[in-house]
């Protein structure tokens, strides 16, 4: 089975562009979730979604932006891009079920986007 | 103050050693807590999840959560060089959503400790 996939691996961009980060899940997970990751502010949540809809969100300014689409794929968007944005962007997807079950959050590994 | 606290390190320790990973926190809306490992360059992998107080095992690692005194730990036994890595803790609430199932999505994470085991 597939893992997490995220396209591209490594990205360069410059101030005040904007990017667009691909994430494709694990078969059969329909919850995915982005994180940011840094050295000095390590993992932080950005937003999951599940069937095409925003269920939760992080402390990140509106030039964050996300979505999926029916086949539970997910983009996120940076717009106008600030040197503290570089980082590694990860994407992770779970299996949800209703009752809880052990589920398990699942990472790709990540895109490494430059801000120059 | 950071709702999940751990000690960056770095650890430095030798084969065949045992490690204690330490983290702390102060939401006592965590339920389910977990620990990862990471490679560099690559994206974190699950070791250890538990939901409740006390130990749960996997092999050499042992995963003890104390919630009165909201503190994790993760043990790993006969360390090898192939351990060296990151270990981040991870702990969330969980959500249920009656349309949608369960999500703890919103993992927060505590800044990593370093491990290096040296031959």
């Amino acid at each position: 089975k597939a893992g997490v996939t995220q396209t591209p691996r490594y990205l360069i961009k410059t101030r005040g562009q904007q990017v667009t980060l691909s994430c494709s899940p694990i078969s059969g997970h329909r919850s995915v979730s982005w994180y940011q990751q840094t050295p000095g502010q390590g993992l932080q949540f950005l937003f999951e979604y599940f069937s095409e809809t925003q269920r939760n969100k992080g402390n990140f300014p509106g030039r964050f932006s996300g979505r999926q689409f029916s086949n539970s794929r997910s983009e996120m968007n940076v717009s106008t891009l600030e040197l503290g944005d570089s980082a590694l962007y990860l994407c992770a997807s779970s299996w949800t079920g209703y009752p809880p079950t052990n589920e398990k959050l699942f990472f790709g590994s990540g895109t490494q986007l430059s801000v120059l | 103050q950071k709702e999940v606290e751990q000690d960056p390190g770095p650890l430095s320790v030798p084969e065949g050693a045992i490690v204690s990973l330490n983290c702390t926190y102060s939401n006592s809306a965590f339920q389910y807590f977990m620990w990862y490992r990471q490679y560099s360059r690559k994206g974190p992998e699950l070791l250890m999840y538990t939901y409740s107080s006390g130990n749960k095992e996997d092999g050499r690692f042992t995963a003890q959560v104390d919630k009165s005194s909201k503190y994790i730990s993760l043990f790993i036994r006969d360390s090898q060089p192939s351990d060296s890595a990151t270990y981040l803790c991870a702990m969330s609430p969980l959500k249920v959503f009656n349309a949608g199932g369960t999500s703890y999505g919103k993992l927060t994470f505590g800044q990593g400790t370093i491990l290096t085991v040296h031959p």
